[in-house]
């Protein structure tokens, strides 16, 4: 019940395209939705994040679609760039316990110039 | 204002040797957690801490690994007796409050057991 499931496991994408991941989750005591971004040897960076009474959340090129009656959620990377090329991670968090963070397997996005 | 700070970043150790893991967290932060990265796989939680407690070690396997974050100095993650499968990246996150979950993570330590 604790568990997050992330797809696909990799992803290729031409410059400029749309880069799509998405995650499940079964908890629905679950009510924090971050994305981590991380680049070979280096630790997860937070990309973006959303709680279950929003939606949709944009940042810049990235944006997270929520839907919590299907309990997932997705990253969409607009107008894709080489160097977008790294591991992104889906995670989500009681925020209001330990905030510990369960994450995703993993999706490793590949930009072709 | 510094990051996380994790070191060593690289660790090798002989099977049945310790490893001791350390993580100072971001100034003004008291709140640490720990994440083992298996390769190719996601982080899994391990443990959290705050000065000198831990509240929650529910990650944590039950034999060779503890933690601590004591007052005064870095947070230590420490394996026993190490064995082959210990071998992973082993991130530290820390935050500024409780319940704050904007964590923000080091560089990790990978840790070879050989």
């Amino acid at each position: 019940q604790q568990q997050v499931k992330q797809s696909p496991q990799s992803l290729i994408v031409q410059k400029g395209g749309i880069s799509i991941i998405n995650c499940a989750y079964e908890n629905t005591a679950f009510d924090y939705f971050p994305w981590y971004q991380q680049f070979p040897g280096k630790g997860p960076a937070l990309l973006i994040a959303i709680r279950p009474d929003v939606s949709e959340k944009k940042e810049g090129r990235f944006t997270i679609s929520f839907n919590k009656s299907a309990k997932q959620f997705s990253l969409h990377i607009m107008d894709s760039q080489p160097g977008d090329s790294a591991t992104y991670f889906c995670a989500a968090s009681f925020a209001s316990n330990t905030g510990k963070l369960i994450f995703g397997q993993g999706t490793t996005l590949q930009v072709k110039p | 204002n510094a990051g996380v700070m994790q070191n060593p970043r690289h660790l090798v150790r002989r099977r049945g040797q310790e490893a001791r893991l350390r993580c100072s967290p971001m100034k003004g932060h008291s709140h640490v957690y720990w994440y083992r990265q298996l390769p190719e796989e996601g982080l899994k939680f391990m443990v959290y801490l705050q000065k000198e407690n831990i509240i929650d070690e529910s990650g944590m396997p039950k034999e060779r690994f503890s933690a601590e974050f004591p007052k005064e100095g870095p947070s230590i993650l420490r394996i026993q007796q190490v064995v082959r499968g210990d071998s992973a990246a082993y991130f530290c996150a820390s935050s500024l409050r409780a319940m704050n979950t904007e964590a923000f993570f080091g560089q990790g330590t990978r840790l070879t057991v050989v």
